[in-house]
């Protein structure tokens, strides 16, 4: 069964915006984690959130968790035509040798040029 | 070589037959997972293996199969194949002790006719 489920399913925006996609989850996690795959390849990992943190950012990429909500974002600033891909945010209710991660159905983005 | 490996990248089987996908993990990994992913979906749990042994298994029935090698490589194997079964099947690898999220392969894409 998949935990995690994102909003909106499909975004399409220009280049230069930014992109909000959120996602829910239904139990307590260890940490979220945020992938990006192109075309049905393999998955990109994006950023890693524990439990324990509110916010966190990598480049472009800003991510925020509300773990009383069971809620993340994701925002991809400043948006390039190369950032066309299906994003998904995965649960994770251990670290480690133990982790397995709880996938949701993703979103797919397209940036127009 | 740094990077997850997958073999072979395409395969096309019949119902019925046997088939076995390879991974080499990571350099400095110590733990595989498989992933099944169909067409418009999240990735699923399959396994994980850690230490040559099974670490855990998600929702799939015992003709999904693995093993672990001394040098953290993998196999997965499916016997009987059901039409079901078709999709890509990806490996993902990560450190316990410098956990930061999962390095995932390309993926091996099969198909059952």
């Amino acid at each position: 069964s998949q935990q995690g489920e994102e909003d909106p399913q499909a975004l399409s925006i220009q280049e230069g915006e930014n992109a909000t996609m959120n996602c829910s989850y239904k139990t307590s996690i260890n940490n979220l984690q945020w992938y990006r795959q192109n075309s049905g390849r393999g998955l990109v990992h994006l950023i890693l959130i524990r439990s324990n943190e509110r916010e966190k950012h990598s480049g472009r990429l800003r991510v925020t968790l509300d773990t009383s909500k069971k809620s993340s974002s994701l925002l991809i600033t400043a948006s390039r035509a190369a950032d066309t891909a299906s994003y998904f945010c995965a649960t994770d209710w251990m670290s480690g040798a133990n982790s397995k991660l709880t996938f949701g159905k993703g979103i797919t983005l397209s940036v127009r040029p | 070589e740094t990077g997850v490996t997958q073999s072979p990248t395409h395969l096309i089987k019949t119902r019925g037959q046997q088939v076995t996908l390879r991974c080499s993990s990571q350099s400095g990994h110590n733990t595989v997972s498989w992933y099944q992913q169909a067409l418009g979906q999240g990735p699923q749990f399959i396994f994980q293996y850690y230490r040559e042994e099974e670490n855990g298994r998600g929702n799939f029935p015992p003709r999904f199969s693995g093993l672990q090698f001394p040098n953290y490589s993998s196999e997965l194997n499916v016997n009987a194949l059901e039409l079901d079964d078709s999709a890509l099947y990806l490996c993902a690898s990560s450190s316990p002790t410098f956990f930061y999220g999962y390095t995932f392969g390309s993926g091996t894409r099969l198909t059952v006719v």
